[in-house]
């Protein structure tokens, strides 16, 4: 069964960077890309980008550019979000989901990660 | 950047029917949106109900329904369960971008 499994929760500095890795397992992991939505708490979800698995190529969130990568290893099935210069409204659980094709209807986003909670804290 | 409306809020009876809505800030919701439909509990990864307006996946119980409606797009629940109760989102395609709604809190009361 498809399956994506993020690292553990932690404890971030402002200022430092966080760099959340999704495992996936169960499905062809270059056929399909992986997408990273978070959720800040009593807030809903925001989309912060996409990465192809199969070519590496990133689309991401224009709130989100300059300060985030996306990276994928085919070798080890894993794809990685890295976020900078973390601030206290970085504060969030982070998702991956797989899927990155949203323009030609395709049934992106049908597995989810089990979230990661991310805290930005002095 | 577009912004995409949702309901704050609505309450449903159990067995009623009701539908929430997405909009668009940059005119009427179409196809070309591919709009999406999630389900959000508290403590759980969100789950995909609809995409492609109104295509089901296979975990999606029948009484869930997408459409376009009045310029925006629609999931309509008929027959709600006490187990609906959750934050609704949609999600809608743009050029090179995709944006969430502000999401819907149903309540089966």
């Amino acid at each position: 069964q498809v399956q994506l499994v993020q690292s553990g929760a932690g404890v971030w500095r402002p200022g430092a960077s966080v760099k959340v890795s999704c495992k996936a397992s169960g499905y062809s992991f270059t056929t399909y890309g992986i997408t990273w939505v978070r959720q800040a708490p009593g807030q809903g979800l925001e989309w912060m980008g996409s990465i192809s698995a199969n070519n590496g190529n990133t689309n991401y969130a224009q709130k989100f550019q300059g300060r985030i990568t996306m990276t994928t290893d085919t070798s080890t099935r894993t794809a990685y979000m890295e976020l900078r210069s973390l601030r206290s409204d970085d504060t969030a659980v982070y998702y991956c989901a797989r899927g990155d094709d949203f323009w030609n209807g395709y049934d992106t986003l049908d597995y989810w990660g089990q979230g990661t909670l991310v805290t930005v804290s002095s | 950047q577009a912004v995409v409306t949702q309901e704050p809020s609505l309450t449903v009876s159990p067995g009623g029917t009701v539908t929430l809505t997405c909009g668009s800030s940059t005119g009427a919701v179409i196809s070309d949106h591919y709009p999406y439909w999630f389900q959000k509990k508290p403590d759980q990864a969100p789950r995909t109900l609809i995409f492609d307006t109104y295509n089901r996946h296979p975990w999606t119980p029948a009484r869930f329904s997408g459409s376009l409606l009045g310029g925006k797009a629609a999931l309509t629940l008929s027959g709600a369960q006490p187990e609906d109760e959750a934050d609704y989102y949609c999600l809608l395609s743009y050029s090179g971008s995709v944006v969430f709604g502000g999401g819907t809190k149903l309540t089966v009361l």
